[in-house]
């Protein structure tokens, strides 16, 4: 079954770090570009940082540039998001996704994890 | 930031057509970038809906469409059933900010 599960979430001083994991099953993270989305309370979506398909190529939102920083494990097939000097405006469910190729651009989003919760407090 | 507009809300009776539209601009969706549609279950992740404009995964009920014009898209729902009730997301890429971005989000109730 193609699942992504995010744990590492939590209740964090300002200033202070975090690490998020996005672990993979049912499919090879290598194959894939992977996001990471953010939603505060009661907000909408926001797009938060992405690693291509070979990781060489990592891209993020003007909001967490400099402070967050995507990775990822081949071996273990989980991907990290790295969160440092957090603020409290960075306070939301923080979920990873899987891109869905087709012929066009921009990235879809087919598989998303079911989001770990962010504190910053 | 969302710099893709949606209407906050819609509603509609069971049986009855919605369209929720998203508008965007010349840096978005007007340069080109295809428009991707999700819809948000309270308390679930989002599930991707539409993509490439008008394109449905499998699994998704052909009562979902989609369609793109200009600076704008549109996301179509006949034959509205209770479960649709959810918030729906549009979702592009701007080439100036250089990033993916979302709309604001569409609360569809069903009446």
């Amino acid at each position: 079954q193609v699942q992504l599960v995010e744990s590492g979430g939590g209740v964090v001083q300002p200033g202070r770090s975090l690490r998020l994991s996005c672990a993979a099953s049912g499919f090879t993270l290598s194959n894939y570009a992977m996001h990471w989305v953010r939603q505060a309370l009661g907000k909408g979506l926001e797009w938060v940082a992405v690693i291509s398909f070979d990781g060489r190529n990592k891209y993020y939102a003007d909001s967490v540039k400099g402070r967050f920083t995507i990775s990822r494990d081949t071996s273990k097939n989980t991907m990290y998001l790295e969160m440092n000097s957090l603020r409290a405006e960075d306070t939301a469910v923080y979920y990873c996704a899987r891109v869905y190729y087709y012929e066009s651009s921009p990235d879809a989003f087919d598989i998303w994890g079911q989001g770990t919760m962010v504190t910053v407090s | 930031q969302s710099v893709l507009t949606q209407p906050p809300s819609v509603s509609g009776a069971p049986g009855q057509r919605v369209t929720i539209s998203c508008t965007g601009s010349s840096s978005d969706i007007g340069a080109g970038y295809d428009v991707h549609w999700y819809q948000q279950l309270p308390g679930t992740a989002p599930k991707l809906l539409i993509y490439g404009n008008s394109n449905r995964p499998s699994g998704v009920p052909d009562r979902f469409s989609g369609s793109k014009s200009g600076t704008s898209a549109s996301l179509a729902i006949t034959g509205l059933q209770a479960e649709d009730e959810a918030n729906y997301y549009c979702q592009s890429y701007d080439s100036r900010l250089r990033g993916w971005v979302f709309g604001v989000g569409t609360k569809l109730t069903v009446l």
